[in-house]
């Protein structure tokens, strides 16, 4: 049963950079069969798909986050990572990770496995 | 981007009711769209995919229908473990975008 599970800083000051680790058990982050993303959801709010990350190589990004955004991968940890920069009081929210399948001739996908999410909180 | 409006944004039912959620993208998205269910506190869970496609594991009084630009979610005969906010995704882009949301409160 693959699981998915946020960590990192719960408290992050404006204008520095916000980082989490998601850790992946039960299957594998180096599958060609699964995209890795990072969705948000401020507090009382709708979900925000921040981006993508494919087989440690193809990257997609929210294009109104795109400027601040770097999602990447730890293939030795079987984890991936999500680094928003500058971040202000506006990026206060639950962030949550989650896979979704890579299937042959359609662009994306739905997310079918999420993590738990973790608050973080943008302020001084 | 393409944009997705879910309505209503609240809906007052009761239990055995029959509901209906509806959700428009402002481009033809096929059938691209997902519908989530999240209760508070947890991650959202995938109902429908590929707007009709059951999950596994969903129960068979969930549904889901529509194509291009209009779709709906429905729940035959609401139960009270259905309470909860709903969302649309569309997946025909890689500017991965969701609706507003639906709460379903107990009337």
């Amino acid at each position: 049963q693959l699981q998915l599970q946020e960590s990192g800083p719960g408290l992050v000051k404006p204008s520095e950079t916000l980082s989490l680790t998601c850790s992946v058990s039960g299957g594998s982050i180096s599958s060609s069969n699964y995209y890795w993303g990072w969705i948000r959801q401020p507090p009382g709010k709708g979900l925000e798909w921040i981006g993508s990350i494919y087989y440690s190589e193809k990257t997609y990004y929210n294009p109104s986050l795109k400027s601040r955004v770097t999602i990447s991968v730890d293939t030795s940890k079987n984890q991936f990572s999500l680094k928003l920069s500058s971040v202000t009081a506006a990026d206060t929210a639950v962030y949550y990770c989650a896979k979704h399948p890579k299937v042959f001739g359609v662009v994306s996908s739905p997310f079918d496995y999420w993590g738990q999410g973790t608050l973080v909180t943008v302020s001084s | 981007d393409i944009q997705m409006t879910q309505s209503p944004s609240t809906l007052s039912a009761s239990v055995g009711d029959r509901v209906t959620i509806t959700c428009r993208a402002s481009q033809s998205i096929s059938s691209w769209l997902a519908w989530y269910q999240q209760k508070p506190g947890k991650a959202p869970k995938l109902l429908i995919y590929k707007a009709s496609s059951l999950e596994s594991g969903v129960p068979s009084r969930f549904s889901g229908s529509g194509s291009g630009t209009d779709f709906t979610l429905t729940i035959s005969s609401l139960q009270p473990d259905d309470f909860a906010t709903y969302y649309c995704q569309q997946y025909k882009s890689f500017a991965l975008t969701f609706g507003g949301g639906t709460k379903v409160e107990i009337k």
